[in-house]
């Protein structure tokens, strides 16, 4: 399809390992942004990317959160030694162009648990 | 402190009727603001954008109003059907192409 795609779909790790989310943006849209939505709560903003670079990681929560788009497309979010507190669903969005004023197109979400 | 609220209780509607829920924000100022809806298990999908300078907005059955004076956002669904229910979320501009959501608010629509 031509949407946001996300894999894995559902990831279950134990406390302290290391772990990868991956977001396939839509063909050609040059923003992607990573949120984290935990139940009954709407997504929180992690990291934006304008092509390559990271134009606003303030969300990460702390440095053991990691992103990268390296050829301005696919991005990898990196978690080291996970926590229990990390288990959420992990949501990637893309949109065209550089404005804010443009719609995020959102993938299914990664639901990630830490046991 | 910024708050986006939403009212967290779910709203029964019933098919036809028109739903309307509220979006107030504390401490934003924010230049545009969007309404997205969630169904479960899957990620939100925009419907809407009104910006600060525009009072209202219509898309087919929906309708959105934008206060910057009350600074509350409200959100309409005329003719509710069936396939609206859902969690329907506002989303704030805060700076640097970010959105900050709300909790959503859910939407049963009851045939």
């Amino acid at each position: 399809g031509a949407g946001v795609s996300q894999t894995p779909s559902n990831k279950v790790t134990e406390k302290g390992k290391y772990v990868e989310l991956r977001c396939d943006p839509i063909s050609g849209h040059t923003a992607l942004y990573w949120y984290r939505q935990s139940l009954g709560q709407g997504p929180e903003f992690l990291i934006y990317f304008q092509g390559t670079g990271a134009a606003d990681d303030s969300g990460l929560p702390n440095d053991r959160f990691f992103a990268v788009r390296p050829e301005g497309s696919v991005s990898t979010l990196k978690i080291q030694r996970t926590e229990r507190g990390d288990s959420a669903v992990y949501l990637c969005a893309s949109s065209s162009g550089s404005g804010g004023l443009n719609e995020q197109f959102f993938g299914p979400g990664t639901r990630l648990t830490v046991l | 402190s910024q708050k986006i609220e939403q009212n967290s209780e779910a709203l029964n509607i019933q098919e036809g009727k028109t739903a309307t829920l509220t979006c107030n924000y504390t401490n934003y100022s924010p230049a545009y603001l969007q309404w997205y809806r969630q169904d479960p298990g899957r990620g939100p999908v925009f419907l809407l954008l009104i910006r600060e300078n525009e009072k209202e907005k219509r898309k087919e059955r929906l309708k959105v109003t934008f206060d910057t004076t009350l600074k509350q956002s409200l959100f309409h669904i005329t003719a509710s059907q069936p396939a609206d229910s859902a969690t329907d979320l506002c989303a704030l501009e805060e700076g640097n192409n970010r959105l900050a959501f709300g909790k959503g608010n859910q939407v049963v629509v009851i045939p």
